[in-house]
């Protein structure tokens, strides 16, 4: 049972445009939700993260929006960046009397020069 | 300021065979966090330690076991290694609340 879904395998976009990565879950006991970027021989790196009282956090060229009643998260990225090539992983916690975060299976994004 | 080290950055192992894979979390994170990461899937988690006890488990079979270390250290040992082992094995710390992780690079394991 796949609690959060990342159905875009794959993504391009030109360089200076918008990049929006797509995220679903099904478990309305998730309330707090991170985004992780991941490099080639890397481990994940932490992006962004929103919490359930929040419908949409900032931070510099990220910004993650949080739609609760349609259980949808998306990332969105202005304006991408060659270095912003990599696989983004969507990840979903209950933070109460659970320690573990549900991963999606990841979008590769590909920005484009 | 170290961040997470897993030790080794990769391996190769017969079935049957049994794994322990090592990590050391950053300064200052006492809990350790195990994930699996499938070819094509997102990390799965394994368990988390802390205060040298498993402190949740995800849903992986016995043959999937921990230790953490006075120094917060961590090991994660596989038993019985299957053809469906073979994965990235990221190690996680984080601050007792948990959460917060810092990962490792991971150790790339392949069962032949």
């Amino acid at each position: 049972d796949q609690q959060v879904k990342q159905n875009s395998p794959s993504l391009s976009v030109q360089e200076g445009r918008i990049s929006i990565l797509n995220c679903d879950y099904t478990n309305s006991m998730f309330d707090y939700f991170l985004w992780y970027k991941k490099y080639p021989a890397e481990g994940p790196t932490f992006l962004i993260s929103i919490s359930s009282i929040k419908d949409k956090n900032e931070d510099g060229r990220f910004t993650v929006f949080l739609n609760k009643s349609a259980k949808h998260l998306s990332l969105h990225i202005v304006p991408s960046q060659p270095g912003d090539s990599a696989v983004y992983f969507c990840a979903a916690s209950s933070q109460s009397g659970t320690y573990k975060y549900i991963f999606g299976t990841g979008t590769r994004l590909k920005v484009l020069a | 300021d170290a961040g997470v080290t897993q030790s080794p950055t990769h391996l190769i192992k017969t079935r049957g065979q049994q794994v322990t894979l090592r990590c050391s979390p950053k300064s200052g994170h006492d809990t350790v966090s195990w994930y699996q990461q499938a070819l094509g899937q997102g990390p799965q988690f394994i368990f988390q330690y802390y205060e040298e006890e498993e402190r949740q488990r995800g849903n992986f079979p016995d043959r999937f076991s921990g230790h953490q270390f006075p120094n917060y250290s961590s090991e994660l040992n596989v038993n019985a290694l299957l053809l469906g082992d073979s994965a990235l094995y990221l190690c996680a710390s984080s601050e007792s609340t948990g959460f917060g992780y810092t990962f490792g690079s991971g150790t790339r394991l392949t069962v032949v």
